[in-house]
């Protein structure tokens, strides 16, 4: 069975700490994404990496770095937490496109709460 | 302004009735579009793909329906059961963009006794 696990189901943060999200996935996917969702926005894009060490900013970057030094695995930081960074965040991994049929397999998710 | 709109935003049906979901879109050149289940608490699990030769295809007692000329998609469940009651998000690829998709903001759907 496929599986991209994530280290938290949920979190709660303060307001100022740096916060390390961990996401593994054990299907060889050369493709990983971090995900932010919010009721009435859906799912948006913070990082996704292609590659090793390769990293592109998605649709909201601010506040996040993110870090993949093996293949299988794919952190998401929080330099500074802020409230407004209060959300699920949900890491997801996938073949590179075109021999994709599958679609994108996600973790189960990390509701993270700051304070 | 979102490229992937659904609709209703939300639906309360009763067991054992069917409900049809819709996703329009306006993403440019369409290579795919897929339908994601998303359970309360958990992440997205693909349920269908379609592509742009497909008008139909099925998944149980799910189907999904694509007319690529008016750019738009439909999530037809039947015989609805307690277990889907969920979160369904139609998703596509970005237009010029990398490996990336745009989600719609999904239709949450809950079945009652």
């Amino acid at each position: 069975d496929v599986k991209v696990t994530q280290s938290s189901r949920y979190l709660v943060k303060r307001t100022g700490e740096k916060v390390f999200l961990e996401c593994v996935q054990d299907m060889d996917h050369e493709n990983m994404f971090w995900y932010r969702q919010d009721p009435g926005l859906g799912l948006r894009l913070i990082y996704f990496s292609y590659d090793v060490k390769m990293k592109e900013k998605g649709d909201i970057p601010e506040g996040y770095s993110v870090s993949r030094e093996k293949k299988e695995r794919f952190s998401l930081i929080l330099e500074s937490a802020s409230t407004n960074q209060t959300s699920m965040y949900l890491c997801a991994s996938s073949v590179r496109q075109g021999a994709d049929r599958s679609g994108a397999f996600f973790g189960q998710g990390t509701r993270l709460t700051v304070v | 302004k979102n490229q992937v709109e659904q609709s209703p935003q939300s639906l309360i049906i009763l067991e054992g009735k069917n409900c049809t979901l819709q996703c329009n879109y306006t993403v440019s050149p369409f290579s795919n579009l897929r339908w994601y289940k998303q359970d309360t608490g958990r992440g997205p699990v693909s349920l269908t793909i379609m592509t742009f030769s497909e008008n139909t295809k099925s998944n149980g007692r799910y189907t999904a329906t694509l007319d690529a000329d008016t750019k738009q998609s439909s999530l037809h469940i039947t015989a609805s059961q307690l277990s889907d009651s969920a979160s369904y998000i139609c998703v596509l690829p970005y237009s010029g963009g990398y490996q990336k998709v745009t989600f719609g903001t999904g239709t949450k759907l809950q079945v009652i006794p």
